[in-house]
């Protein structure tokens, strides 16, 4: 059973329209939740740490929410070069400094 | 650039042969993990180390995988007698911080078994 679910696993947008992404956790705890951005070939490149409900964290066109039981990374009037996978990961209350339990990802496409 | 670095980048071989990655983390890093990544899926924890301890490891990393890291610097990942299901992209990363969950991740080494 996966822990951490994202959907969709792909989405194809032009640029400018404004989409989210959803990540959705099943731990006992949430320590914390992570998002990542991975462009192929190359490891994962961190965004974002979200600690607690409600919490929200933005960064050029991205801001990613949590709520308790999932998490949103919206993408405002993306462009290009936002196309990339990104992940979200979570760490366990119990698990402090350890594993990350990476989802799937969702990989997003925007053309010009 | 002082990024993470990994080696070999490519690494293609025989059923049955060892192979041996390293990975260098970002200098004062103290924290260094191994993750494995196959297509479609998301990096898998397999291991960590603080300084030179090696303080946990997956259910994944079989008797097959062993990991080092010497002095606290570089970490070295082998895999012995290598099976097709070895096949995947093997990410190092390293922190000074885990409880921010801010990683920072080589490019990978990318092995294929035949």
């Amino acid at each position: 059973e996966d822990q951490v679910t994202q959907s969709p696993e792909a989405l194809r947008l032009q640029e400018g329209e404004s989409s989210s992404l959803n990540c959705s956790y099943t731990v006992s705890g949430l320590r914390g939740l992570f998002w990542y951005r991975q462009d192929p070939g190359k490891g994962p490149e961190f965004l974002f740490t979200l600690y607690s409900a409600g919490e929200e964290k933005e960064k050029e066109r991205l801001k990613a929410t949590l709520t308790k039981k999932e998490s949103f990374l919206h993408i405002t009037a993306p462009k290009p070069e936002d196309s990339a996978t990104y992940l979200c990961a979570v760490q366990e209350v119990n698990q402090a400094g350890t594993a990350l339990i990476f989802g799937k990802g969702t990989t997003l496409s925007v053309s010009s | 650039d002082t990024g993470v670095s990994q080696n070999p980048r490519h690494k293609i071989t025989k059923r049955g042969q060892n192979v041996t990655f390293r990975c260098d983390p970002i200098s004062e890093h103290n924290r260094l993990y191994w993750y494995r990544q196959t297509l479609g899926q998301g990096p898998e924890f397999l291991t960590y180390f603080q300084n030179e301890a090696q303080l946990e490891k997956s259910r994944l990393l079989s008797d097959r995988f062993s990991a080092e890291r010497p002095k606290g610097s570089f970490s070295t990942l082998e895999i012995q007698r290598t099976e097709q299901g070895d096949s995947a992209m093997y990410l190092c990363a390293s922190t000074t911080n885990p409880n921010t969950g801010e990683l920072f991740f080589g490019e990978g080494s990318r092995l294929t078994v035949l």
